[in-house]
């Protein structure tokens, strides 16, 4: 069974440009979540879908990121502009349901650098 | 509110030693919680989840967590580690409200293996 696929792995860009991050569930997944995770802390939740609805966005800074998940499949999330604190590994999840109880699979992340 | 403490930032280990890392919770109700790990370079892999019943629970590799009420403790195990242990592992509690699934994760513990 394939994983979660995300894509870049790496990015760098300087403050105020934008940047986008493309991510794949697992096949089946009704529910994807994106994390940001700050070096040496832990990830931190941005956004929860539910096939194509946000189930939670409460703490997505909507001034600058936003999400979509058009067709409950893939999900983008983007910045902009960026700055220089959003550098971050951002991790992508998901899982078969809506329950804690259901396993969340992580991707590989995408490390974002902003100079 | 739910949080995670992890006290120990960095552990170093020898090969074949035991292993014990700490993790405290905050949470309300009866908690949902879990044991990930992170390798360099890898997405998030669930060790383990503890959500009800047995207060000891065995994961994969090897690692077992006991759920200690009255010390609002979680911590992970292992009887002998292996230098494939090294890695940053990562306490999480889980907070389910209005259909939505919130991880809330400690800030990791390093593991060092030394042969």
């Amino acid at each position: 069974e394939a994983g979660v696929a995300q894509s870049p792995r790496y990015k760098i860009i300087e403050k105020r440009q934008s940047v986008a991050f493309w991510c794949n569930p697992i096949s089946g997944h009704a529910t994807l979540y994106w994390y940001q995770q700050i070096l040496g802390q832990g990830p931190k939740l941005l956004i929860q879908f539910q096939n194509n609805g946000v189930v939670d966005d409460s703490q997505l800074p909507k001034d600058r990121f936003s999400a979509e998940r058009l067709k409950g499949v893939d999900s983008t999330l983007k910045i902009q502009p960026a700055k220089l604190e959003d550098s971050a590994v951002y991790l992508c999840a998901s899982n078969w349901g809506a329950g804690l109880t259901d396993t969340q699979y992580f991707g590989p992340g995408t490390r974002l650098t902003v100079l | 509110a739910q949080s995670v403490t992890q006290p120990d930032i960095h552990i170093t280990v020898s090969e074949g030693a035991s292993l014990e890392l700490r993790c405290n919770y905050s949470y309300g109700a009866t908690p949902y919680l879990f044991w990930y790990v992170q390798s360099p370079g890898q997405g998030l892999q669930l060790l383990l989840k503890y959500f009800s019943g047995d207060t000891l629970v065995q994961g994969i590799k090897g690692f077992e967590a006991e759920f200690k009420r009255s010390q609002s403790s979680f911590n992970l195990r292992k009887p002998s580690v292996h230098w494939s242990d090294a890695a940053e592992y990562f306490c999480a509690v889980g907070a389910g409200f209005e259909g939505a699934n919130n991880l809330f994760f400690g800030t990791g513990t390093r593991l060092t293996v030394i042969p």
